[in-house]
This record gives structure tokens, sequence and C-alpha cells, in this order.
């Protein structure tokens, strides 16, 4: 069975700290990732896609994401996070952009 | 360009009231979902329609039905809301790379 796990509920970071978010994933055949950010009473945004080639990919707002097959992982990381970062923030698995899996998303909290 | 929108974007039901969230999209997509978000469980398939004219069950369809009314418009319909189905509800439409979602729709069902 398709699933993704985000072992972190709630990060808290100081502005300027770096960041990574954890995700970890269970497909059946390659693996098609994604990240998503939710803004506090928005829809969701697409950050960053995997789908094949370079394993380190680049998104938007500075954010990156690599793509680790030997850990069924997909890390999300930014150098330098700003207050405008706080949100919750999504992992998902699918074939393509078709019936994506989400994970149950981690809350990120900035401190100034 | 609008993308994905949904209307209503707020709606308090009483238990067995019924009502229908609707959404459209406005990129030619094929491919158009239904998904539900509840605290610590991130989203969930309710429905989804691959193309016009066809509908299938997500993860969590019970309690809901959809139309599937043309290429832009898919409709998510509670006959007799639950209080288990207070919740925020979001659609979306797909392209071969990538889903865009709408605003979504905070229900309340008391």
């Amino acid at each position: 069975a398709q699933s993704v796990t985000q072992p972190d509920i709630h990060i808290t970071v100081s502005e300027g700290a770096s960041l990574e978010l954890r995700c970890n994933y269970s497909y059946g055949a390659t693996p098609y990732l994604f990240w998503y950010v939710q803004s506090p009473g928005q829809g969701l945004q697409l950050l960053l896609k995997y789908f094949s080639g370079d394993t380190l990919v680049q998104g938007i707002k500075g954010f990156e994401a690599e793509f680790k097959r030997s850990q069924s992982s997909f890390n999300l990381r930014k150098p330098s996070v700003h207050w405008s970062d706080a949100a919750e923030y999504f992992c998902a698995v699918g074939k393509y952009g078709n019936k994506l899996v989400f994970g149950a998303g981690t809350i990120l909290r900035v401190k100034s | 360009n609008a993308g994905v929108t949904q209307t209503p974007k707020f709606q308090v039901l009483k238990t067995g009231q019924s009502m229908t969230l609707q959404c459209a999209q406005d990129m030619n997509h094929n491919s158009m979902y239904w998904y539900r978000q509840d605290p610590g469980m991130g989203l969930r398939l309710i429905y989804y329609s691959a193309s016009e004219g066809t509908t299938d069950k997500g993860e969590v369809p019970n309690g809901y039905n959809v139309s599937r009314l043309n290429k832009r418009e898919f409709s998510l319909r509670l006959e007799s809301a639950a209080p288990s189905q207070t919740s925020v509800y979001f659609c979306a439409s797909s392209s071969r790379d990538e889903q865009y979602f709408g605003p979504g729709t905070r229900l309340t069902v008391t």
C-alpha cells in the first residue's frame, strides 16, 4: 500500500536558521514525489516535485529536496528560514500528478 | 485564469441536512479530485474523476456522492450531513505533472 510518513507534527526554528522537514514514503513503483505548502486559511501550493533524474530538486521560495531511494525519503530543506515560511507542509507520493497520497503534514513555526 | 474555484467558502449545516459543494476549473484538465482535510490526518481522497463522465471512489467515500457535470465542473454532495463530516474540503484538478488546489470550503455540521 502507498503511504507517506511525516514524523514531525510540529517544528519550531529561529528565523535565519536552517530547516529540514522529513518525509518517508512507501510506494510499489517508481515514486513521483511532491512537497506542498499551505498557509493558514489557504489552499495548497506546490513547492517542488521529483519525477526522475537529478535527485536534488530545486523549488520555489528557496526550498530544495533530496530523493534518496535507499532510504525511501524525500526530505525538504531550506538554508535560511524567513518568518513568512511559517505554514503547514505536506509531502505526497503518486503516479505523476494523479491520485496523490499525502502525509499528515508538518506545522512549521518560526521564532523571531 | 482563475484556476480552481470552490463555492461556498464557509457553510454550517445541521445534522441530516443536505448540500452540494461546487468546484470548477478553467485549465482544461481531465482529472479532478475531492479531498477532505482534518487535523493531523493530512488530505484524504474522497472521490476522483479521471475524465468527463467517469468517477471513482477514493479512500473515504462513505456519506458522499459526486457528479462530473462536464469537463470543467465536479460537485460533491452530502445527502444527510453528520458531525463526522465537519472538515475542510478541497477540490483539485491535475495536469500530467501536478495537482492544482482550490481555496477550500470549511464545513461545520452541528
